[in-house]
């Protein structure tokens, strides 16, 4: 019963400096999410993916890609890490509409 | 500015008392979700309100959607320590996509034993 799995749990990067969060699901849902949390701000939306093939922008998207590999793994990539970056990411996904979303533990990111 | 707003942002009660948490947005939502996330986890779903004016309840928690599904509140009843923890609620906005879901800043609550 894995859910959803994220690595790594934790990383530090030097400004500028590039990285791959990686994210999988074995629940063959539908849709997968990347979310950044930070003090009193809830988690805000960076980026979704409907459906395989497919990835939209959420709510925080400047400074970050995404990748729908396959259904099963959706990664975020930063390009060139910035100090506003320093956060905690959250992969999640769900199945089909007003289902729950399913959430992984957790990237913690600093950037220095 | 955040679609969803939540109030209060802290909250430090007595085990024993009870409490409200508010989300509140200005657009509508065709549904409304309730998270609870403890530290260092992710969030977990405890209800999803669907129809506006529906009302649920989860053992000593109640859930309410407004009528007119731009706002949901969150009662609990003789709060216990284990309540403790960031209460979220999320949705995606009636003229977006279903699959953008977004959340409010959430509430923090401590139950003091």
């Amino acid at each position: 019963n894995a859910g959803v799995t994220q690595t790594p749990k934790f990383q530090v990067l030097k400004t500028g400096q590039s990285m791959t969060l990686q994210c999988a699901q074995d629940m063959n849902h539908n849709s997968m999410y990347w979310y950044r949390q930070d003090p009193g701000m809830g988690l805000r939306l960076i980026y979704y993916s409907a459906s395989e093939g497919t990835t939209d922008k959420g709510e925080v998207p400047n400074g970050y890609n995404v990748s729908r590999l396959n259904k099963r793994e959706f990664s975020l990539r930063l390009e060139s890490a910035a100090p506003s970056q320093t956060s905690v990411y959250f992969c999640a996904s769900r199945g089909f509409e007003d289902s729950p979303l399913h959430f992984g533990n957790g990237t913690r990111l600093t950037v220095t | 500015t955040q679609l969803l707003e939540q109030s209060p942002q802290f909250l430090s009660i007595q085990e024993g008392e009870n409490l409200t948490v508010y989300c509140n947005s200005s657009s509508v939502f065709s549904s409304l979700q309730w998270y609870r996330q403890e530290p260092g986890e992710g969030p977990v779903l405890l209800v999803t309100v669907v129809t506006g004016g529906e009302v649920k309840k989860l053992k000593r928690l109640t859930f309410q959607f407004g009528d007119a599904r731009k706002d949901s509140s969150l009662h609990i009843t003789a709060a216990q320590p284990g309540d403790t923890g960031l209460y979220l609620c999320a949705g995606a906005p009636a003229k977006t996509s279903y699959d953008k879901v977004i959340f409010g800043p959430g509430t923090s609550l401590s139950v003091i034993p």
